[in-house]
């Protein structure tokens, strides 16, 4: 079993439509939790970060968490053409503040 | 203007050598990291430091070496040790204290061998 573990897509969505992201992870201790975003060839940049249970909103993302069923997920809503990105989950892992990251999931959203 | 640079951005290496990809931040962060991605694949760690002149292995450390003698520099060298060396490395730092664990990363370096 991978550390984190996302579906790989492509996640086709019509624009102006929620897309929603899955990650699950398998360290039980794991106490932060990321999305990147990252357009074909550039290097990751950070969407969210979210540490407790629950729903974390910033503009049209939404990051929730769920820690007793090690479960991550990152919702978009009204996507637009420009969201069109393989989106990364990473779990923190002490000591050392590492990151794992999942495989990514590739959104294609079309207009 | 506050941000993580790498260079050379694109770096071609023939068989048995050593190159060194640089990577700088003016951010003031004490931790730093390398990651290595391959096509349609997340990062995997190959380094990170926490401290000046204080680094570690992580997952996939063969191949490879660093140092931090300065804050603000952690230049990552691939070795002809490293097997398959071709791919996008990515340098990050990480903002200082406990609650605030995120990383950002530089622009990468994308290297092939010829």
């Amino acid at each position: 079993q991978k550390e984190v573990e996302q579906n790989s897509g492509p996640l086709s969505v019509p624009e102006g439509a929620i897309a929603s992201l899955n990650c699950t992870y398998s360290d039980r201790g794991s106490q932060s939790f990321f999305w990147y975003r990252q357009y074909s060839g550039k290097s990751p940049e950070l969407i969210m970060f979210i540490y407790s249970n629950g729903d974390k909103e910033d503009g049209r993302f939404t990051a929730q968490l769920n820690k007793a069923s090690q479960y991550v997920s990152l919702l978009i809503r009204d996507s637009q053409p420009s969201d069109s990105a393989t989106y990364l989950c990473a779990v923190n892992r002490k000591p050392g503040n590492k990151l794992t990251f999942g495989g990514g999931t590739r959104v294609l959203v079309k207009p | 203007d506050g941000g993580i640079t790498q260079s050379p951005k694109y770096l071609f290496r023939k068989e048995g050598q050593n190159v060194t990809l640089s990577c700088e931040q003016n951010l003031n962060h004490d931790a730093m990291y390398w990651y290595r991605q391959d096509p349609g694949q997340g990062l995997r760690l190959i380094y990170y430091s926490q401290i000046v002149n204080d680094f570690q292995k992580g997952d996939i450390a063969e191949g490879y070496s660093v140092s931090r003698e300065k804050k603000e520099s952690f230049p990552l060298t691939v070795t002809s040790a490293q097997k398959n060396p071709t791919a996008f490395y990515l340098c990050a730092s990480q903002s200082p204290g406990a609650s605030t664990d995120t990383q950002y990363f530089g622009p990468g370096t994308r290297l092939t061998v010829l």
